[in-house]
């Protein structure tokens, strides 16, 4: 199986600086990686897939990379409705983990 | 307009079984793969469960191998997830989450149904 692991698990930082959220997998999973953003009592919802397509709807402060174990969700500019628990997904192969969550406060 | 409606969550004891319901409209659910994510109370997201737009194949997480069970009625737009042998550690809410292929990411979100096994 597939482990999924974030780092940090958690930061702060403050509006309009550059944020940068680590995940890599236990082994290769190409480009098939996602991430999503889950704001506090609310739904999660996907930001990005094949780890680098950004999701309809998706402001472009939003970016992803990586391929094979290494991969970085980027925020450009931090904005205050950015406040969330991030999440990365394995989407290469069951079972679809996830990785642990970074929570990003201001 | 994507919409997925989970229902059929509640409390119920140890070993005990409950089955889950995914209502789906604004798309056509046959043409998808589905996926079970559920949170434990303060936690991270941990996948259960997916099934391929024909119920051709399913894919299940470890914690639940056998002993729960993902299905779907096309014919009634529905997801479900039956649910048994219930422990504490599967308290949490259960989002279903509609995707494209089964090895997909979840491109919409449902709400959640809140399961919480307790004496």
């Amino acid at each position: 199986d597939i482990h999924m692991t974030q780092s940090p698990s958690s930061l702060s930082a403050s509006v309009g600086d550059r944020v940068t959220i680590t995940c890599r997998a236990s082994q290769g999973i190409s480009n098939y990686l996602a991430w999503y953003q889950q704001k506090p009592g609310k739904v999660p919802e996907l930001l990005i897939f094949g780890a680098s397509t950004l999701q309809s709807g998706v402001p472009s402060r939003f970016s992803g990379s990586g391929s094979g174990t290494h991969f970085t969700l980027t925020i450009s500019s931090l904005q205050p409705e950015d406040v969330a628990t991030y999440y990365c997904q394995n989407h290469y192969s069951a079972p679809l983990s996830f990785g642990g969550g970074t929570k990003v406060e201001i | 307009q994507v919409q997925l409606v989970e229902s059929g969550g509640g409390v119920v004891q140890p070993g005990t079984s409950l089955k889950l319901s995914c209502a789906a409209s604004g798309f056509r659910l046959s043409a998808h793969a589905m996926h079970w994510v559920r949170q434990a109370p303060a936690k991270g997201l941990e996948w259960v469960a997916s099934i391929s737009h024909d119920s051709s194949n399913q894919y299940y997480s470890d914690s639940v191998k056998g002993r729960f069970t993902i299905s779907r009625d096309n014919s009634k737009n529905t997801l479900f997830l039956q649910m048994h042998s219930l422990r504490s550690e599967d308290t949490a809410v259960y989002f279903c989450s509609k995707g494209k292929g089964i090895l997909s990411p979840g491109f919409d979100w449902g709400q959640g149904t809140l399961v919480l096994v307790s004496t």
